[in-house]
């Protein structure tokens, strides 16, 4: 079982939200970690995008619109990406990350389609 | 202007070795800890290896360890990555991030690496 699984693919509408999830392995407690997100174009590295471990301990990267946002699902034990308004340029991969046994981890990674 | 540039990749066959730069701009390099990320064709993200910003402190993924080696040159704001003993399962693009704190601020634009007989 994966560290972190994340859906392979979400779709929803321009102006809707969207709420992409990063679900801990059983066993790894979502409410030590700091979950990281990033967005990631065809054919760009991805882009930092913001820190949530709780509402005292979160980052906002520069330059991110605050249409991002995060939080946690402690009874999902998985970290949330929720991204308001929705825009056409918002469709993209989107990856969680956390700091785990002295390794950088990655989920697998949410396709994201507006249409 | 904060600017990555990886370098070195190219075709290699499985077995084989090669060693990736990162030249870092735009920054004092020395104060950064740095990492490898690197991504398969039509894949994720894959973390390689971090590396803090004396150089003293260094971690591997399990996939790569005792193949691969991380080191810098701060007097050359250079990064580095050399790769032995290849497999066709390395085959990715390659990515050096700049660590700001916990988070990856910067990314390079990345080198092909292809593992291939």
């Amino acid at each position: 079982q994966s560290v972190l699984t994340q859906p392979s693919s979400l779709s929803a509408s321009p102006g809707a939200s969207a709420s992409l999830t990063c679900t801990l392995r059983s066993g790894i407690n979502v409410g030590t970690y700091k979950i990281y997100w990033y967005q990631q174009k065809p054919g760009s590295p991805p882009q930092y995008l913001l820190r949530y471990k709780s509402d005292s301990d979160e980052q906002q990267g520069s330059g991110v619109p605050s249409r991002f946002s995060g939080s946690k699902d402690a009874s999902a034990n998985a970290g949330i990406l929720l991204i308001s308004g929705l825009q056409s340029e918002d469709e993209a991969d989107y990856y969680c990350m956390i700091w785990h046994n002295s390794a950088w981890v990655f989920g697998g990674g949410t396709k994201l389609t507006v249409l | 202007e904060v600017q990555l540039v990886e370098s070195g990749g190219g075709l290699v066959q499985p077995g084989g070795s090669l060693r990736l730069s990162c030249a870092a701009s735009g920054f004092t390099f020395s104060n950064y800890e740095m990492n490898w990320v690197r991504q398969a064709p039509g894949k994720g993200l894959d973390w390689v290896s971090y590396i803090s910003g004396s150089g003293s402190t260094i971690y591997y993924a399990d996939s790569v360890k005792g193949r691969f080696t991380i080191s810098r040159d701060n007097a050359k704001n250079s990064l580095y990555l050399q790769m032995n003993s290849l497999r066709v399962e390395d085959t990715a693009v390659y990515y050096c991030a700049r660590q700001n704190y916990d988070n990856f601020d910067y990314w390079g634009q990345g080198t092909l690496v292809t593992v291939s007989s």
